[in-house]
């Protein structure tokens, strides 16, 4: 059973708009949340997190936002740019989780020049 | 180094053999995780390590997987006669040891078994 959702496989968007890829977890013990970036052959890069104290949190042209009541969180780049064409993992741990991390399937960004 | 190294990048093996992955996390973490990623999916979760214990073992998807970690630094994850299901990328992290952290990846081992 997923417990970290994200429906949408693909993303397509016009370089310096806005992308916004969005997940959906079941576990209500989550607290923690994270995005990851993967190239092709290479490992996944941390982009951002967020505690479920809070929700948002940005940094620079990454904002993420949680809602905790509806269990989803969103990852917004403003702008976006080719660069950013990757594989975007959401994930999601809690504590006493040690860290340990479960993921959804992954969204594909192309950004288009 | 300064990240996670994983050796080899590429392994292609016969149905039924065996194979050994390695893992050599970042200097000083103590947290080592091994995850896989299949065709099409997210990653998936297979066992953690704290120092040189597992604590978390709950992923491994049958007993034809192991893993050990020594002197709280290396990993390696044994496959026994491997099966082509076992085709995946296996992805190895580290972090500092404590709750809700980022981790940091390795750039896998592409397991291909024909």
């Amino acid at each position: 059973d997923q417990q970290v959702k994200q429906n949408s496989p693909s993303l397509s968007v016009q370089e310096g708009r806005i992308s916004i890829l969005n997940c959906d977890y079941t576990n209500s013990m989550f607290d923690y949340f994270l995005w990851y970036k993967k190239y092709p052959a290479e490992g996944p890069t941390f982009l951002i997190s967020i505690s479920s104290i809070k929700d948002k949190n940005e940094d620079g042209r990454f904002t993420v936002f949680l809602n905790k009541s509806a269990k989803h969180l969103s990852l917004h780049i403003v702008p976006s740019q080719p660069g950013d064409s990757a594989v975007y993992f959401c994930a999601a741990s809690y504590t006493g989780a040690n860290s340990k991390l479960t993921f959804g399937k992954g969204i594909t960004l192309s950004v288009r020049p | 180094g300064a990240g996670v190294s994983q050796s080899p990048s590429n392994k292609v093996t016969e149905k039924g053999k065996d194979v050994e992955l390695r893992c050599d996390p970042i200097s000083g973490h103590t947290a080592l995780y091994w995850y896989r990623q299949s065709l099409g999916q997210g990653l998936e979760f297979l066992i953690y390590f704290q120092g040189n214990s597992a604590p978390d073992k709950s992923g491994l998807p049958s007993d034809r997987f192991s893993a050990e970690r020594t002197g709280g630094s290396v990993s390696t994850l044994t496959i026994q006669r491997t099966q082509q299901e076992d085709s995946a990328v296996y992805l190895c992290a580290s972090s500092p040891g404590a709750t809700n952290e980022k981790l940091f990846f390795g750039s896998g081992t592409q397991l291909s078994v024909l």
